[in-house]
């Protein structure tokens, strides 16, 4: 069985451009999970998607947004973006709404923005 | 201050030692992860702990929910469990919490 899939893996922007990630969560898997990690820190909580609603946003401007797709697949949307938004985006999947039971990462997407 | 702090930061021990690693955080939580990255950013769950202790091959977790502390112990350390070992706490149902993570070597 495939594990949880994120792409792309790397890429490249500059700044006030925009950004789509992609995340597809393990099969039977209803939720999935976003965080950011900047080199050097742990990773932070961006949002949460079960049943393709949002279950759960994290401390982020609303230049950041997501959605779920009816096959559960998942996709990370920065606007406008800005140096600090370079980092390791992580999606994680999980078999409920809650984060009670286990979290299974994908491999994440590396941005870099220039 | 940070929500969840871990100890210490960076870790280096020799093959075969003894090894832990403490969580510690300052807010009422439903449960505590504990994560293993290795380098390339891929995260694994290792343990999900919402009270006494969990063992699973060399590694134990351990959490004390009135001392608002967790601790992450590996036995017989080996190299390959060289890593960033991250806790995370779990606030309701739906605001997960990291700490800043702990750089562990281990030399053969």
């Amino acid at each position: 069985d495939a594990g949880v899939t994120q792409s792309p893996t790397h890429l490249i922007k500059t700044r006030g451009q925009h950004v789509t990630l992609r995340c597809s969560p393990i099969s039977g898997h209803k939720s999935v999970s976003w965080y950011q990690q900047v080199l050097g820190q742990g990773p932070q909580f961006i949002f949460q998607y079960y049943e393709k609603e949002e279950r759960g946003r994290g401390n982020f401007p609303d230049r950041f947004s997501a959605r779920q797709f009816p096959n559960y697949s998942s996709e990370l949307n920065v606007n406008a973006l800005l140096l600090g938004d370079s980092a390791l985006y992580l999606c994680a999947s999980s078999l409920g709404g809650q984060f009670t039971g286990e979290l299974f990462f994908g491999e994440g997407s590396r941005l870099t923005v220039l | 201050k940070n929500e969840v702090e871990q100890s210490p930061q960076n870790l280096t021990a020799q093959e075969g030692e003894f090894i832990t690693i403490n969580c510690s955080y300052s807010v009422g939580i439903s449960a505590l992860h504990w994560l293993q990255q290795h380098p390339g950013g891929g995260i694994v769950s290792l343990f999900m702990l919402s009270s006494g202790k969990k063992k699973h091959g060399r590694l134990i977790a351990t959490i004390n929910i009135q001392e608002k502390h967790s601790s992450l112990h590996i036995t017989a350390s080996h190299p390959r469990d060289s890593a960033v070992y991250i806790c995370a706490v779990l606030q309701g149902a739906q605001k997960l919490v990291f700490g800043q993570g702990t750089r562990l070597t281990i030399n053969p």
